[in-house]
């Protein structure tokens, strides 16, 4: 157990509807991480947030987006969903920032999204 | 650039034998270099990591190598065991960023 915490497990939804993940950082850990993985496309990074700004952006979609609140849980905000967003969806965190050399990212359980 | 190459995409090994996944990337800002082992239904967890200034890193019987003129690294799993039947990522990520990039994945059996 890496002790990052990610709700939902599961989550079936329709073409055009909006999902929100949830993740807790384990304690401790400043930093989330948000990541995308497709049959096709493997472990795809979409955006970190450190101590509730955010710090670098990857591959992520405009329909998508992300905060960090300032008990440090972090959502991820999924609209206008389309077939091609089914994934899973995980969330890592790590101790601070300054280059991963440093920082070890540890990954939650994921969220499977399944849109319909 | 930002590429991190990995191969095998799938392997099968026998128990008791060594398993070997490779990694290749071309930015040379990259300074760290973790392996990630993933169980199904699981997210990924870091299995061992290593930084450019040395060769080799051993962890039990997980051990990377990394030459870093040929910019490649590679994990070896010695005396593999059916409890070692995984997907395993290996990742890159450079000094200036917290941004990891990850392999394609390498799906491992191990038959006893």
């Amino acid at each position: 157990d890496s002790g990052v915490t990610q709700t939902p497990k599961h989550l079936i939804t329709a073409t055009g509807q909006r999902v929100t993940l949830r993740c807790s950082p384990r304690s401790g850990d400043l930093s989330v991480y948000w990541y995308q993985q497709s049959l096709d496309q493997g472990l795809q990074f979409l955006i970190q947030y450190y101590n509730g700004e955010e710090r670098a952006k990857g591959n992520i979609l405009e329909r998508f987006s992300a905060q960090q609140f300032p008990d440090l849980h972090s959502e991820l905000n999924l609209s206008s969903l389309e077939l091609g967003d089914s994934a899973l969806y995980f969330c890592a965190s790590s101790v601070g920032t300054g280059g991963a050399i440093t920082y070890e990212q540890y990954f939650g359980p994921g969220t499977r999204l399944t849109v319909t | 650039q930002q590429q991190v190459k990995q191969s095998p995409q799938s392997l099968i090994v026998q128990k008791g034998g060594i398993s070997i996944i490779n990694c290749a990337y071309e930015n040379t800002a990259f300074d760290y270099f973790p392996w990630y082992q993933q169980f199904p239904g699981k997210g990924p967890a870091l299995l061992i990591a290593i930084r450019p200034d040395v060769s080799e890193k051993k962890e039990g019987r997980f051990t990377i190598s990394f030459n870093k003129s040929a910019k490649q690294f590679s994990l070896h799993i010695m005396d593999s065991q059916p409890g070692d039947s995984a997907t395993y990522f290996c990742a890159a990520g450079a000094y200036n960023t917290d941004k990891l990039i990850f392999g394609t994945g390498t799906r491992l059996q191990v038959f006893p």
